[in-house]
């Protein structure tokens, strides 16, 4: 019944590690989002796949690559961790792109040691 | 870069009070309002939202005024309730503000 799953919900790696978080939907949504949450909560959009396609593609840097093998999925894979990177990863979803409601998954929170 | 400045940071407010959160934004294109609600630990979800051809919508105890002239927009709880204790965040279509923590006392 869930309707947006995240896995794994904790990530704990080193620096330089490559790791993928995962994201799944069962909503029949077209569009799918990654969100970063830092520690104070802000929360900033980094992708947006439209129908496997990517539409928004904010600053972020390139060791960050969205895949989404088709518009139920879309997968966030770092490269070369930073401890930068330590933060709340939430996945959404959302019927039109950037118009409707958001529904989100429950996070992964990564920390980077 | 487009933003949405909400305020305050932080919220405290005595049961059966009202809860007043309030934002503003920059792009009048944006035409999607939604406030969400997060609880700690999980993601957030949507509480309300509004499209700009409204002044005022009202779901429950919760209300959104909106005013398109100035831009801003606010977020009302009537009867605030200690199980309404969490982080509301305004967005304008994909932008989101920075968040309010409320807290309601018993």
């Amino acid at each position: 019944d869930t309707a947006v799953s995240q896995t794994p919900k904790y990530l704990v790696t080193q620096m330089g590690n490559d790791k993928s978080i995962k994201c799944e939907q069962n909503l029949g949504h077209d569009t799918m989002y990654w969100y970063k949450q830092d520690s104070k909560k802000f929360l900033k959009i980094m992708f947006s796949y439209n129908n496997k396609e990517l539409i928004i593609n904010e600053t972020v840097p390139n060791r960050f690559s969205p895949k989404s093998p088709d518009k139920a999925h879309l997968n966030l894979h770092i490269n070369s961790l930073e401890l930068g990177d330590s933060a709340v990863y939430f996945c959404a979803s959302s019927p039109i792109a950037g118009e409707d409601t958001q529904y989100f998954g429950p996070g992964t929170r990564l920390t980077v040691l | 870069q487009q933003q949405v400045k909400q305020s305050p940071q932080s919220l405290i407010v005595q049961k059966g009070g009202i809860s007043i959160i309030n934002c503003a934004y920059e792009n009048t294109a944006f035409d999607y309002f939604p406030w969400y609600q997060q609880f700690p630990g999980k993601g957030p979800a949507l509480l309300i939202a509004i499209r700009p051809d409204v002044s005022e919508k009202k779901e429950g105890r919760f209300t959104i005024s909106f005013n398109k002239s100035a831009k801003q927009f606010s977020l009302h709880i009537m009867d605030s309730q200690p199980g309404d204790s969490a982080t509301y965040f305004c967005a304008a279509r994909l932008t989101f503000g920075e968040g309010t923590q409320l807290t309601v006392n018993p």
